[in-house]
């Protein structure tokens, strides 16, 4: 199955830029989506598609993809973005599966 | 309000067996396809299985292919997973969660549920 590959921590200051990676093959076939985790918490989506924020969420949150890399940029960082976050695409050996990243911890300081 | 809830989660020796619930309400349940994904404790995200709109297809992860069970009952508006052959290893939170057509994204989870196998 394929494998994606994140950064396990990045810290960010208060208002800043922060951006996110997330490397694998079958980024260059499918778009990530991007989820955001709170302890105790349940995943929420950030980013589908192309970069495309659900209702609700932040215009701050943004995402791009280049060859085997999707990003996340978080712009202008607040306290509530201190998450977890975690890059999704289907899967290339088999397109009906889905494979998640290795996480993202992002620390607003 | 769209939602979901999992249930059926708890403590199962190894090698026993556990069925998971997942009822949905504010949506129309029989047009989605609906996901398992499950966290173990300090971890991160693993996607278990899928299961098509209509009940008629269904695919795992390796890690559970033959031991878990994916199905629905689009007239109950409920999700299940039968987990079989319980291993540590699948000590985790369960959350079920669903993917519109046309996102290819996660884009409503439940809150989960916990499952603990230990003797």
């Amino acid at each position: 199955s394929s494998e994606l590959t994140q950064d396990p921590a990045v810290s960010v200051a208060l208002g800043q830029t922060v951006r996110i990676t997330c490397q694998g093959d079958s980024l260059r076939s499918y778009y990530a989506s991007w989820y955001q985790q709170k302890p105790g918490q349940a995943p929420v989506l950030v980013i589908y598609g192309k970069n495309n924020r659900p209702s609700g969420i932040p215009d701050r949150f943004s995402g791009s993809s280049s060859g085997n890399t999707a990003s996340l940029t978080i712009t202008g960082a607040q306290a509530e973005d201190e998450a977890d976050y975690y890059c999704n695409s289907r899967d290339t050996s088999s397109n009906h599966n889905y494979v998640f990243g290795t996480g993202t911890k992002v620390t607003v300081l | 309000q769209v939602q979901l809830v999992e249930s059926g989660g708890g403590v199962v020796q190894p090698g026993r067996s556990l069925r998971l619930s997942c009822a949905a309400s504010g949506f129309t349940f029989s047009s989605y396809a609906m996901h398992w994904v499950r966290q173990a404790p300090g971890k991160g995200l693993e996607w278990v299985a899928v299961i098509s709109s209509d009940g008629s297809n269904k695919y795992y992860a390796d890690s559970v292919k033959g031991r878990f069970t994916i199905s629905r009952d689009n007239s109950q508006n409920t999700l299940y997973l039968q987990m079989n052959s319980l291993r540590a290893e699948d000590t985790a939170v369960y959350y079920c969660a669903r993917i519109p057509g046309d996102w290819d994204a996660f884009d409503i989870w439940g809150r989960g549920t916990m499952v603990t196998v230990s003797s």
